[in-house]
């Protein structure tokens, strides 16, 4: 079947504008998480739903960092007024529930680039 | 609260061992291991929860020692198609989020 689907994969902008990544999970997942990797280092969490809900958006790195998940299938990442250092590759994944040991599946990722 | 990886990088010969551990100062719940090869997404291994199940790959093996909060992934008679970045990201109890380690890149030569 489909694993996990990111668009667009290559991302460019310039300083200040807002961006929009967007996740589709693979069908009957019930979780999905956003992660935000720089290169060489491991996944850093941002933020996860279990369906529609919101349960931990701890990782998100300040305010203009915003998500949701509005009918518990696709996701959208947003990021307001970006700047230089949001520059990086953000994954999502996804899995069957959260926590208890499901394994999470990955997506190809949005490499971000703001000039 | 980051889990702690070593080595940070192995380089072995077509057909050695090598281990990989991962350890945490926070109680943990479950272990998850995950390789990442260049330009492609984390691919899952395999999952250690505490109580002592596992669920993952027939070829691949690991530990969870619970006491001491600590993971090992052993990799045997090693093959080319293992290189990449070994990640382990731990569950804390109650978390059901995962925390990613440093990694730990593995080079096969043949």
């Amino acid at each position: 079947g489909a694993g996990v689907s990111q668009s667009p994969r290559y991302k460019v902008t310039k300083r200040g504008q807002d961006v929009a990544l967007r996740c589709d999970p693979i069908s009957g997942h019930v979780s999905l998480y956003w992660y935000r990797q720089a290169l060489g280092q491991g996944p850093e969490f941002l933020t996860y739903f279990n369906y529609e809900a919101q349960q931990d958006k701890s990782g998100l790195p300040n305010d203009r960092f915003s998500a949701e998940r509005p009918e518990g299938s696709i996701s959208t990442l947003t990021i307001q007024r970006t700047e230089q250092r949001d520059s990086a590759m953000y994954r999502c994944a996804s899995s069957l529930g959260a926590g208890k040991g499901y394994e999470q599946y990955f997506g190809p990722g949005t490499r971000l680039t703001v000039t | 609260q980051q889990p702690v990886q070593s080595p940070q990088a192995v380089i072995l010969r077509e057909g050695e061992d090598a281990v990989i551990n991962c350890s945490s100062s926070k109680a943990l719940y479950s272990v998850h291991w995950y390789r990442q090869k260049h330009g492609e997404a984390p691919v899952f291994l395999m999952i250690l929860l505490k109580g002592g199940e596992q669920k993952g790959h027939e070829k691949i093996s690991a530990s969870f020692n619970e006491k001491k909060q600590q993971s090992s992934l052993y990799l045997t008679a090693s093959q080319l198609s293992y290189s990449g970045t070994y990640f382990c990201g731990t569950e804390l109890q109650g978390a059901q989020k995962l925390v990613f380690g440093q990694g730990t890149r593995l080079t096969i030569n043949p």
